[in-house]
């Protein structure tokens, strides 16, 4: 039972364009949403988080959207460097319970 | 600050050996999860621990026990170990008591091979 999915396993993009990473979830019951960054051999790095009550969160080139009727969050990268190459997961809980279900991963690589 | 470390980096076990995994917690985080990370997956939660007390589980058979011990740091260990049990193993903490408590950080995990 996959409650959190990213159904596109990889994803290329040139320098300097926006790269669009998707994220969907079935459990209704989820109210806070993280997206994690990792590199090989190292562990996930936080990037950006939003809450449910929310429909948008912004830093810096990072922003995540939110569309709790669609289930589906979306990470926006802009502009993508090639440094930004690495797999990207997207993570949910319940009442900011510390248990995070997490998606499959995307892996973007960003081409110069 | 000291980032979230873990012991060892690799390991290498036969199947129905025992194992232990070590993790040191970020300066000042309360809380400590773990996550199995299989190939081409998502991390698993397994368990986390707050206050030396088991907090919450995932869905890990019994032979997967943990502690977490005064100064925050914890262990991993892993009875009967299967072929399905070799994993990347991710030591995460966070701060219980902080609007952040969600936004866990996580060591550079223990690579388990079962033989």
């Amino acid at each position: 039972d996959q409650q959190v999915k990213q159904n596109s396993p990889s994803l290329s993009v040139q320098e300097g364009r926006i790269s669009i990473l998707n994220c969907d979830y079935t459990n209704s019951m989820f109210d806070y949403f993280l997206w994690y960054k990792k590199y090989p051999a190292e562990g996930p790095t936080f990037l950006i988080s939003i809450s449910s009550i929310k429909d948008k969160n912004e830093d810096g080139r990072f922003t995540v959207f939110l569309n709790k009727s669609a289930k589906h969050l979306s990470l926006h990268i802009v502009p993508s460097q090639p440094g930004d190459s690495a797999v990207y997961f997207c993570a949910a809980s319940i009442n900011q319970g510390g248990k995070l279900i997490f998606g499959q991963g995307t892996e973007l690589s960003v081409k110069p | 600050e000291t980032g979230v470390t873990q012991s060892p980096t690799h390991l290498i076990k036969t199947r129905g050996q025992q194992v232990t995994l070590r993790c040191s917690s970020q300066s000042g985080h309360n809380t400590v999860s773990w996550y199995q990370q299989a190939l081409g997956q998502g991390p698993q939660f397994i368990f986390q621990y707050y206050r030396e007390e088991e907090n919450g589980r995932g869905n890990f058979p019994p032979r997967f026990s943990g502690l977490q011990f005064p100064n925050y740091s914890s262990e991993l260990n892993v009875n009967a170990l299967e072929l399905d049990d070799s994993a990347l193993y991710l030591c995460a903490s966070s701060s219980f008591s902080t609007a952040t408590y969600n936004e866990q950080f996580f060591g550079p995990g223990t690579r388990l091979t079962v033989l």
